[in-house]
């Protein structure tokens, strides 16, 4: 499975668009980048995913590069429920894998 | 509420016993994982099985076991418990096999305690 890369931690100001990036420059043809949170130490929470296009449901937007090499995570209207933990990942045909994720805080 | 039910919810219990943690998957779903998360490892994938069958297997210890059984529930057994498996346990369900696209949806968690 590729790897991705997140920052550590973001800040977002409450009611603004909180963007999250994620690198993930090895991606395969076939991998479909996924993207979950877990607020608090709650089960985590199925985001969105895409392969190749922009993809947007009632949560957030995701956004996906031409190259497949990086995604951007979009919550339009940042609160502060949506303080979490961000996981990116790049699943193939074997089960997620987590990594350390963004730890984003909406700050009121 | 993603649908996903497991109990119980938390367990506290001594080193060297044997505990069962039990996971119902979403209605209709047919894949079941099972992951541990602790502390200082994160989250980590142990085993997924799809409609009763062993598909994956991740950093599962000897000491755990799993199935899932003809209603597409499935259990968690972990023995000889020693105090590093204290831990938050999660079951996610998806429709079908991991990868592409099926989303998996986890459940609320066991916290199992190891004293």
């Amino acid at each position: 499975d590729a790897k991705t890369t997140q920052p550590t931690s973001m800040d977002c100001a409450e009611g603004r668009a909180a963007n999250l990036p994620c690198n993930h420059s090895t991606i395969s043809g076939n991998e479909y980048v996924y993207w979950y949170r877990q607020i608090h130490s709650q089960g985590p929470q199925y985001i969105i995913h895409g392969l190749k296009n922009n993809e947007t449901n009632e949560m957030a937007s995701l956004i996906i590069t031409e190259d497949r090499k990086s995604s951007t995570l979009i919550l339009p209207h940042a609160t502060l429920r949506d303080t979490a933990v961000y996981y990116c990942i790049v699943e193939g045909n074997t089960p997620l894998v987590f990594g350390k994720g963004t730890r984003l805080s909406v700050i009121a | 509420d993603s649908g996903v039910t497991q109990t119980p919810k938390h367990l506290i219990t001594a080193t060297g016993q044997r505990v069962t943690l039990r996971c119902s998957p979403r209605s209709g779903d047919l894949s079941v994982y099972w992951y541990q998360q602790s502390l200082d490892q994160g989250l980590q994938f142990l085993i997924q099985y799809y409609n009763g069958e062993e598909r994956a297997k991740g950093n599962i210890l000897e000491r755990f076991s799993a199935q899932q059984f003809p209603d597409l529930h499935s259990e968690l057994n972990l023995s000889s418990l020693e105090l590093g498996d204290s831990a938050l346990y999660f079951c996610a369900s998806s429709a079908g096999l991991a990868g592409g696209t099926y989303e998996q949806y986890f459940g609320p968690g066991t916290r199992l305690t190891v004293t």
